[in-house]
């Protein structure tokens, strides 16, 4: 009974690459959340995605920041250009049934850390 | 914009209960209190959640007060791998998701 499952743990980018981020549901979990933590501070929502739709992206910065859960596979967050104010960790969380998650919250993976060089 | 407020730190021995504190006067009827905790460099941990009535579980019990405005959390018996970052989150269900504040740092001494 894997729970969410983010790859990789820790990513190197030197500034102007691509990030991708990936994230597996737990099985049965059909929302997908991205949150984002910098240095020394707490979380903050960036994406709430469910499979082929955006539902909530109001936490995302407008440019360089794309999220997708394609109908098969895991969820993606991209980071396009990287610079050295995206270094931070990234972590993934899921629920069940939109109704059955308030009973239950999240259940959060273990995060990529990203440091941009 | 938050709906909680928490100490942001406490220390407390290992072996005793530990008791964290969080006000949320604003919440309305159908918002849940949530807790979380995050070990450091771990994804947060979901701890126990309740409406109105008290909660308990194998790791923590959670008490609201009976208008609602205020919980705690109680660890009854604390060691040193409950040093973390507590949060309490009041959450409706709503597209909003989780929103996490500051929290408290609970610190266990030896």
């Amino acid at each position: 009974n894997a729970g969410v499952m983010q790859n990789p743990r820790h990513l190197v980018r030197r500034r102007g690459q691509e990030a991708r981020l990936r994230c597996s549901p737990m099985k049965g979990h059909s929302h997908v959340y991205w949150y984002r933590q910098l240095p020394e501070e707490g979380l903050k929502f960036m994406v709430y995605l469910q499979k082929e739709n955006i539902i909530d992206e109001s936490g995302m910065p407008k440019e360089r920041f794309s999220a997708e859960f394609p109908k098969e596979g895991p969820s993606i967050l991209r980071i396009q250009q990287v610079v050295r104010g995206d270094s931070a960790a990234y972590f993934c969380a899921s629920s069940p049934k939109y109704r059955d998650s308030e009973y239950y919250g999240y259940t959060f993976g273990s995060g990529t850390r990203l440091t941009v060089v | 914009d938050a709906k909680t407020t928490q100490p942001p730190s406490m220390d407390c021995a290992e072996g005793r209960a530990a008791n964290l504190p969080c006000n949320h006067s604003t919440i309305s009827g159908n918002e849940y209190v949530y807790w979380y905790r995050q070990i450091h460099s771990q994804g947060p941990q979901y701890i126990i959640h309740g409406l109105k009535n008290n909660e308990t579980n194998e790791m923590a019990s959670l008490i609201i007060t009976e208008d609602r405005k205020s919980s705690t959390l109680i660890l009854p018996h604390a060691t040193l791998r409950d040093t973390a970052v507590y949060y309490c989150i009041v959450w409706g269900g709503g597209a909003d998701g989780l929103t996490f504040g500051k929290g408290t740092h609970l610190i266990i001494q030896p």
